[in-house]
């Protein structure tokens, strides 16, 4: 059975900041392993995935995302946070033939 | 393409009625999702289907939904009879083949049932 794991359901940062959400996994196989961004009153869009190429993924909006299988770890990174980067993010873990289970989510807050 | 399409965007209901829900996944994804998202218990997934066929329905929460999927093209949640704890988001997803499950999230149902 796959489960996920994010450390903290809200976390706050100064713009400009580094940006660090915590995600940790539970997979009986190789997984994949995903960030999903959500703004306000929106669906879940992709920001990364990992599919056991480069364990760096880099995703849009200056995100990346390490996959360290010794940890069970993939977490989210951004050097610098943006008032935009104010969202929802949610990790997910699945692969091609089962489901594909999210966290319960970090809400992302940018102070100024 | 113009994404998973989702409908009604905004639904309330008295409690008792039925509900139902529609999906149109993006042409061609062979895999379709049913989430519901709530403050209390996040984002989880009711169902899904592969090539129409239910798949796994064990998150469905009790009799009173159900899902069908009768086309590649078409899939309804429905709740009969609908309960105030059903209000929440209620998500439709797609994936395409060989597409490493990247899923791809229509813009939700938002459901109050009163």
């Amino acid at each position: 059975a796959q489960s996920v794991t994010q450390l903290g359901s809200h976390v706050s940062v100064s713009e400009g900041a580094l940006v660090l959400l915590r995600c940790n996994y539970s997979s009986s196989v190789p997984p994949y392993l995903f960030w999903y961004v959500q703004y306000p009153n929106q669906g879940l869009q992709l920001l990364l995935k990992y599919t056991s190429a480069a364990t760096l993924v880099k995703g849009i909006n200056g995100f990346e995302a390490e996959f360290k299988k010794s940890e069970t770890s993939f977490h989210l990174t951004k050097p610098s946070a943006h008032m935009s980067d104010a969202a929802e993010y949610f990790c997910a873990v699945g692969n091609r033939d089962d489901k594909i289970i999210f966290g319960k989510g970090t809400r992302l807050h940018i102070l100024p | 393409d113009a994404g998973v399409i989702q409908s009604p965007r905004h639904e309330v209901t008295e409690m008792g009625q039925e509900v139902t829900l529609r999906c149109k996944p993006i042409s061609g994804h062979d895999y379709l999702f049913w989430y519901r998202q709530t403050m209390m218990r996040g984002l989880e997934l009711l169902i899904y289907f592969n090539n129409n066929v239910p798949i796994d329905d064990s998150g469905m929460p009790e009799d009173r939904f159900s899902a069908k999927m009768p086309n590649a093209s078409f899939s309804t949640l429905k709740i009969q009879p609908s309960e105030p704890r059903d209000s929440a988001v209620y998500f439709c997803a797609s994936i395409p083949p060989l597409g490493g499950n990247t899923i791809y999230f229509g813009e939700g149902s938002w459901l109050t049932v009163v």
